[in-house]
């Protein structure tokens, strides 16, 4: 079982506010990502990271932002949350960019 | 022209039967190859990975690829109801880069 972990699972806030969703993993992994992923439809990468100090915007536009102080945590902030966030938000962690990627459980956001 | 296309599906299998889930890439530098599996509401999760020209089995599964075709496929023998999920195929491009695209996805049904 991969230990990877998101939190919250789900989330529902209203337009306007700041949120920050939390992924943390504790395999040492150097690559980290956040995908967003709707109902039935395809993953779509919006940032990724290869190390510490280290962020990449992903292929969609996104409005949110990422840090990576520590190796072990990733965390996505979006400033102002609208009902067009409303989605699935997936971490995902790698030891290399070519290896197998792990995904955490998920964070479910609804914006009101 | 997607750069990992595959088929949307759905695909209807009866038990009992191999289900045959069809991937293709553009990237000809591309080294390897990854099959995920996603049960609705959950995040994916690695089923196979290859790297060389061939087969690939690990029980009920066989992963084929053809780089000069840049075709990679995945068997599922005696398909179970419990098979029935998205499928993503995922491949490490290194033009452009060193990142992993993922397809859009198969769904698979089977049926009991």
């Amino acid at each position: 079982e991969a230990d990877i972990y998101q939190t919250p699972r789900y989330l529902v806030i209203g337009t306007g506010k700041k949120i920050t969703l939390e992924c943390s993993q504790t395999m040492g992994h150097d690559k980290m990502y956040w995908y967003q992923q709707d109902p039935g439809m395809e993953l779509h990468l919006i940032h990724y990271s290869y190390g510490v100090n280290s962020t990449e915007k992903g292929d969609l536009s996104s409005e949110s932002t990422v840090s990576r102080i520590r190796t072990e945590h990733f965390p996505l902030t979006l400033e102002s949350a609208r009902p067009s966030h409303t989605s699935q938000y997936l971490c995902a962690s790698s030891e290399s960019s070519d290896n197998e990627q792990f995904f955490g459980p998920g964070t479910r956001l609804t914006v009101l | 022209q997607k750069e990992v296309e595959q088929n949307s599906g759905p695909l209807s299998v009866p038990e009992g039967a191999i289900a045959s889930l069809n991937c293709t890439y553009s990237d000809r530098g591309s080294q390897s190859f990854f099959w995920y599996r996603q049960y609705s509401g959950k995040s994916p999760e690695l089923i196979m990975f290859i790297y060389s020209n061939g087969d690939k089995e690990d029980g009920r599964f066989t992963a084929q690829l053809n780089k000069a075709s840049q075709y990679v496929s995945l068997l599922i023998r005696d398909s179970q109801p419990s098979d029935s999920a998205t499928y993503l195929c995922a491949v490490n491009e290194v033009t452009g880069g060193f990142k992993t695209i993922f397809g859009a996805g198969t769904r698979l049904f089977v049926k009991a």
